[in-house]
């Protein structure tokens, strides 16, 4: 059965504390592994989607990389804005729909 | 650019009674819709996906339902609700299988 298991469940940061969130996967051959953000009260806001190990992606002090088994949303420099839950998904080869996520990171980011 | 709708946004319900959450999307043809529920404590869990009208594909049994009577247009149905139907209820869409896109939800709380 695929799995996705997210770590730390909270993290606190100081403004400008880099950190990084993990994601840890197994899937039956990755089509794609997808991070989201979510505010408290909305819909997830979709950020990336990475494909293959080796792969990155960035979105302004965001940055995702993949390898075999885990994933990791890097945090630059962060702002009280970056405060949100994040969540990992991963979608299975084979021609399902399914987008199979974890519980989700809850990041704080103090001013 | 393409939009998604829900409504409604927030639902008190008495168990026994009847359940109808309606979504909507704009500004794409064909797409995959998906029907989400968001516990807490838990990962989003996928409920019902549609690729196309009429077709509806159920991931989990429970007492509830799905419909797709047009095109942009995605219904998700209860006779009779449950207290372990409370939740946070997201619909999604896509249009090439892989990211998805996430409208703003619908508190259910049933009583």
């Amino acid at each position: 059965e695929d799995q996705v298991t997210q770590s730390p469940e909270a993290l606190r940061l100081q403004e400008g504390e880099s950190s990084s969130l993990n994601c840890s996967y197994t899937v039956s051959g990755l089509r794609g592994l997808f991070w989201y953000r979510q505010d408290p009260g909305k819909g997830p806001e979709f950020l990336f989607t990475l494909y293959s190990a080796g792969e990155e992606k960035e979105k302004e002090r965001l940055k995702a990389t993949l390898t075999k088994k885990e994933s990791f949303l890097h945090i630059t420099a962060p702002k009280p804005e970056d405060s949100a839950t994040y969540l990992c998904a991963v979608q299975a080869q084979g021609g399902s729909e399914k987008l199979v996520f974890g519980k989700g990171t809850k990041l704080t980011v103090n001013p | 650019s393409q939009t998604i709708h829900q409504w409604p946004a927030t639902l008190v319900q008495p168990v026994g009674s009847p359940l109808s959450l309606e979504c909507t999307v704009e500004g794409t043809s064909n797409p995959n819709l998906y029907w989400y529920r968001q516990a807490a404590g838990r990962g989003l869990q996928l409920l019902f996906y549609s690729v196309g009208i009429g077709q509806i594909s159920s991931e989990v049994p429970q007492n509830l339902s799905a419909s797709r009577p047009q095109d942009r247009q995605f219904i998700l149905s209860s006779k009779k609700l449950l207290l372990s139907d409370s939740g946070f209820y997201l619909c999604a869409w896509s249009d090439n299988r892989r990211e998805q896109y996430f409208g703003p939800g619908t508190r259910l709380t049933v009583t």
